[in-house]
């Protein structure tokens, strides 16, 4: 299967501070990404859409300015927690979607686990 | 209703036996259909996808799609401890012409030794 890479793994910041994740598609070009976010023991929640060149697109309760996203390449989307608090702590997992003519899938890279003191 | 169903389990299957996981989605123009399983603590990986009705094997797997029923699934044979994990059943659907792939909220299976 096609390969999305994530970095870093894990992140221990203080509070207020802002922490950027990079999700990279190593093998194909994808020009959608998504982001998802989950809390232990509780389902993957799609946080945004991140789409190469234009605007993300933010779930209903998601704020934009508070998680902001960058699809500038082909290859790369960037989350960026803003003033991260305790709350934000959880399990960032970035996927990328491959097209293959009228088909497509997605491919989860590893996930960032954020902790925010 | 929501848009992709499963029974969250968990689901116990002795080792060795046949797991069946069940899956049904709202949306009856979805083309796309995929299994994920997820680990404890790590991300998804996709695992098996189906475009068309009927069953498609892939080694021990084996998924199944009836569009007419919009019911999908995945079973799982010769099941090893090792397959315990969480199920995420996936399908890709419409919104406002935006193509996006709506994920389950995930199947708990334990292979019992």
């Amino acid at each position: 299967g096609a390969v999305v890479s994530q970095h870093p793994s894990w992140v221990i910041c203080k509070s207020g501070t802002s922490v950027k994740i990079e999700c990279r598609s190593l093998d194909f070009q994808a020009t959608t990404m998504f982001w998802y976010r989950q809390f232990p023991k509780q389902s993957l929640m799609l946080m945004a859409t991140s789409n190469e060149g234009s605007k993300a697109t933010y779930e209903q309760g998601v704020e934009k300015d508070k998680f902001l996203i960058n699809h500038a390449s082909l290859t790369l989307s960037t989350l960026t927690v803003t003033s991260a608090h305790p709350e934000d702590s959880s399990f960032y997992i970035c996927s990328a979607r491959l097209l293959a003519g009228r088909q497509e899938t997605q491919y989860f890279g590893p996930g960032t686990r954020l902790l925010v003191l | 209703q929501k848009e992709v169903e499963q029974n969250s389990g968990p689901l116990s299957v002795p080792e060795g036996a046949i797991a069946s996981l069940n899956c049904t989605y709202s949306d009856r123009v979805s083309q796309s259909f995929f299994w994920y399983r997820q680990y404890s603590g790590k991300s998804p990986e996709l695992i098996m996808s189906i475009y068309s009705n009927g069953d498609k094997e892939d080694g021990r797997f084996t998924a199944q799609l009836n569009k007419a029923s919009q019911y999908v699934s995945l079973l799982i044979r010769d099941s090893q401890p090792s397959d315990s994990a969480t199920y995420l059943c996936a399908v890709n659907t419409r919104r406002s012409s935006a193509s996006k792939i709506i994920f389950g909220s995930g199947t708990r299976l334990s292979i019992r030794p």
